[in-house]
């Protein structure tokens, strides 16, 4: 069965380090999600892309948040430096042409110290 | 902004009872409507969508109602098993757009 591949599953790092983490849709999925989930609540939005395009990233912090998808396939989400408050659980989601189903990734934990 | 909101934060049940999880949502321009189910460390797992021209839709075990009158969106899990404990969201769309989810029922079953 086709998965969304995300690494590291966890990450430790310690404040105003640089992280980064990995995403690979599901084959053929045009659209990639990347969401955060703060413990306890549902996962919020932080970038869309179409291809290698970005169709929405208003609630990306921009000021120490970057995401690319390259070739309109695996994508990376940075984070620089990190910051205390962005421990959370980093998700990855993917979707086709076929149907609106998102399908996510395991996520990535991240602890910041 | 528009957000999805879940009724009850925990619902605890015996093995073996049907299972009903209540969302309402309050963006009306909203068109599809999905569940997923969220283990502990686990991303959130697919269970059953439904768009805004169905009433109703029946999958293995569960069914997804929606009530557009009253904004309001209900999974119902036939005969729930110690495996259905989980965290349930729903989450709510326009076509092509990110979801937006609610904070979550958590599902407790005991046998």
């Amino acid at each position: 069965e086709a998965e969304v591949a995300q690494s590291p599953r966890y990450k430790i790092t310690e404040k105003s380090q640089a992280v980064a983490f990995w995403c690979d849709p599901i084959s053929g999925h045009a659209t990639l999600y990347w969401y955060r989930q703060i413990l306890g609540q549902g996962p919020e939005l932080l970038v869309q892309f179409q291809d290698e395009s970005v169709v929405d990233d208003s609630q990306l912090p921009k000021d120490r948040f970057s995401a690319e998808r390259l070739k309109g396939v695996d994508s990376t989400l940075k984070i620089q430096p990190a910051e205390l408050g962005d421990s959370a659980m980093y998700l990855c989601a993917s979707s086709g042409w076929t149907d609106d189903i998102q399908y996510f990734g395991a996520g990535t934990r991240l602890s910041v110290l | 902004g528009e957000s999805v909101g879940l009724h009850l934060p925990t619902l605890s049940v015996q093995e073996g009872d049907n299972s009903i999880i209540n969302c309402a949502y309050s963006n009306s321009a909203s068109d599809y409507f999905i569940w997923y189910k969220q283990e502990s460390g686990k991303g959130p797992q697919f269970i059953i969508d439904i768009r805004s021209n169905m009433d109703k839709r029946q999958g293995q075990r569960v069914t997804v109602l929606l009530n557009k009158t009253v904004k309001h969106l209900s999974l119902q899990i036939a005969a729930t098993q110690p495996g259905d404990s989980a965290v349930y969201f729903c989450a709510e769309s326009q076509a092509g757009t990110a979801l937006i989810f609610g904070k979550g029922t958590t599902l407790s079953v005991s046998s």
